[in-house]
């Protein structure tokens, strides 16, 4: 159980693209979605907190304009990259934390590879 | 705010050893929880162990166990019987409870790239 669905897992695209990364718990609700990015042997770097039906809340120094994170069900959150640079390209990372029950841990999807052309 | 620090970059070890990764934390939360997650070459995040603060015991999961030191804010994972597959990069990872039944976000140490040799 509690699996986390991450879609795609790699996308590679020009710059000046926007790209929407799929976070979705696939046999559980998850009120809160949490966004990281991960540079190569690099600590997980949390971006934002999403709340279902409510705003993002975001790590400062993360442009909230350019990573547009959407939490519209209990199951689905997206991260969009809007017009994606070079400097983008990295590892994203979400994570759900079950909505029922108490102390449950955060679920990690796969990660999406984005490489910016 | 809270920081957890992972002085080992890179830790080595013989498959059938035991080996030691280090954490410590610094908060001022009295209750807390501290997690060991590993991260293999594919890149997923697996839930290792973890451990309440308001707990003196410290956890234990087959092979893996920790020594919680609360008064040191040391959190270390020990690792026996090492195995091939237990080649990754490990964070230790501290959290508090939002609202006494939920998880906060996670802090996450630098990470500790750990290589099983056969």
């Amino acid at each position: 159980g509690a699996v986390v669905s991450q879609h795609p897992s790699w996308v590679i695209c020009k710059s000046g693209t926007s790209v929407k990364i799929e976070c979705r718990s696939l046999d559980f609700q998850a009120t809160t979605m949490f966004w990281y990015r991960q540079f190569p042997k690099q600590s997980l770097m949390l971006m934002a907190t999403s709340n279902e039906g409510s705003k993002a809340t975001y790590e400062q120094g993360v442009e909230k304009d350019k990573f547009l994170i959407n939490h519209a069900s209990l199951t689905l959150s997206t991260l969009t990259v809007t017009s994606a640079h070079p400097e983008d390209s990295s590892f994203y990372i979400c994570s759900a934390r079950e909505t029922a029950g108490i102390n449950q841990p955060q679920h990690f999807g796969d990660g999406t590879r984005l490489s910016i052309l | 705010a809270q920081t957890v620090t992972q002085s080992q970059p890179e830790m080595s070890v013989q498959e059938a050893e035991t080996v030691t990764l280090s954490c410590t934390y610094d908060t001022s939360e009295n209750n807390y929880y501290l997690f060991w997650y590993k991260q293999p070459p594919s890149r997923q995040m697996i839930l290792v162990i973890r451990q309440e603060a308001y707990k003196q015991q410290n956890a234990t999961e087959n092979r893996f166990s920790v020594n919680f030191q609360k008064a040191a804010k040391s959190f270390s994972l020990k690792i026996s019987d090492s195995q091939l597959g237990d080649t990754a990069m490990y964070f230790c990872a501290f959290t508090t409870l939002i609202g006494g039944t939920s998880y906060g976000k996670l802090t996450f140490g630098q990470g500790t790239i750990l290589t099983v040799h056969p």
